[in-house]
């Protein structure tokens, strides 16, 4: 059964650093590409990027180039979401997906709740 | 990359069929048969329920279809019940290993 397990809900305040976590298991994670979707409070989904841990190669969407890095280690069959500083504008619910069948978010972690706060 | 377009809400009663329209460009929607669209309840995840389109994954009801006119894809839920109420959201591949949702629409079962 495949499965995404995300790290669980943070509280950091503006300006800290964060990483957060999605591990996949049930199936072959460096042979798929794996994307992180960001839902801001009562707002809708939007793509932040994805990356084939395989080889490690990354994409973003315009709206997120430069505000965060995805990345991944194989080994551990987990792929990461990072900031170097937090705004409270990143408040959001931040789900990891695959796109194991084709272009399509086919399994999607149970979500991270990040909350940025004074 | 602009957001696809769906009508903030829907609502249909039970039993009947209802529509919810994605509207894309011709550099999303209208380029690519990938298509997809997503069910979210209420604090959970999302859902894949639609794909490439046309195709339902084995575990999604026949009640679920999808279809494409030009920059214009639709997601049409028939024989409404209580549990389909949730919000939808589409999603189309944009080229270049890119991607674009929908705004999301709400569906209510009166």
């Amino acid at each position: 059964e495949v499965q995404l397990v995300q790290s669980g809900a943070e509280v950091k305040k503006p300006g800290e650093p964060l990483k957060i976590s999605c591990k996949g298991s049930g199936y072959s994670f460096s042979s798929h590409w794996i994307g992180w979707v960001r839902q801001m409070p009562g707002k809708g989904l939007e793509w932040m990027g994805i990356i084939y841990p395989g080889d490690s190669d990354t994409r973003y969407s315009p709206s997120f180039q430069g505000q965060v890095t995805i990345s991944a280690d194989k080994s551990i069959s987990t792929t990461y979401l990072q900031w170097s500083s937090l705004k409270a504008s990143d408040t959001a619910m931040y789900y990891c997906a695959t796109l194991m069948t084709g272009n399509q978010w086919d399994y999607w972690g149970q979500g991270t709740l990040v909350t940025v706060s004074s | 990359q602009s957001a696809l377009t769906q009508p903030a809400s829907v609502s249909g009663s039970p039993g009947q069929s209802i529509t919810i329209s994605c509207t894309g460009s011709s550099s999303d929607v209208g380029s690519y048969n990938l298509v997809s669209w997503y069910q979210q309840h209420p604090g959970k995840a999302p859902k894949l329920m639609v794909y490439e389109g046309t195709k339902r994954p084995s575990a999604v009801s026949n009640r679920f279809s999808g279809s494409k006119s030009g920059n214009t894809a639709s997601l049409t839920i028939s024989g409404l019940q209580a549990e389909d109420e949730a919000d939808y959201y589409c999603c189309s591949y944009a080229g270049s290993s890119t991607f674009v949702f929908g705004g999301g629409t709400k569906l209510t079962v009166l």
